[in-house]
């Protein structure tokens, strides 16, 4: 599996995107890029995911380089609530539910 | 529709003793996992069902876990007898197909 790297903790001001990186430098061709959250006390929450074009849904934005090499999860309007530990996590697409979690970043939405 | 449901929330036992936690996964998935985190460390996937069967147990830690999955719905992770670095919180999580993973709320074990 490629690793990941991500910065161990970032603060964004409320009403602010909030852009996080992701550095996953020996990702293979078919290996998928995925995001997932854990708000305290909760289970850890599927944001988005992509292999080669940028996506989109309602909670967030995926962005990936061309080389594949780094993304980037962009939160357009954080709030309060997106306050959480994120991770960037690469898996291949006939791995089945097997994810490996980093230690993720902990992002700390301000007023 | 309903959340993957974890029961209990929440078990304090005693080292030697048994304790068996309990998955409903989101009706319809065929996808049914387990994974945990143990104080201080990272979420660590445990195995993957796909309706009854096992197909990945390669994170089950040792033999005092066992996990059910009987009539491809709800499943059960037992660990026998628990020790103290069984501590931690139990995640259940289903999907219908492998990727986007719905996961509980989980089951905090605490072996003291």
């Amino acid at each position: 599996d490629a690793k990941t790297t991500q910065p161990t903790s970032m603060d964004c001001a409320e009403g602010r995107a909030a852009n996080l990186p992701c550095n996953h430098s020996t990702i293979s061709g078919n290996e998928y890029v995925y995001w997932y959250r854990q708000i305290h006390s909760q289970g850890p929450q599927y944001i988005i995911h992509g292999l080669k074009n940028n996506e989109t849904n309602e909670m967030a934005s995926l962005i990936i380089t061309e080389d594949r090499k780094s993304s980037t999860l962009i939160l357009p309007h954080a709030t309060l609530r997106d306050t959480a530990v994120y991770y960037c996590i690469v898996r291949l697409e006939n791995q089945g539910g097997k994810l490996i979690f980093g230690q993720g970043t902990e992002l700390s939405v301000k007023p | 529709e309903a959340g993957v449901t974890q029961f209990p929330s929440h078990s304090v036992i005693e080292k030697g003793q048994t304790v068996t936690l309990r998955c409903d996964p989101i009706s319809g998935h065929d996808n049914l996992y387990w994974y945990r985190r143990v104080m201080g460390k990272e979420i660590k996937f445990l195995l993957h069902f796909v309706k009854e069967s096992k197909q990945d147990e390669s994170g089950m830690p040792n033999n005092r876990f066992l996990a059910e999955r009987t009539g491809g719905t709800y499943s059960t992770l037992k660990v026998q007898p628990a020790e103290l670095e069984d501590s931690g919180v139990y995640f259940c999580a289903s999907s219908q197909e492998p990727g986007a993973l719905t996961f509980g709320s989980g089951t905090r074990l605490t072996v003291v």
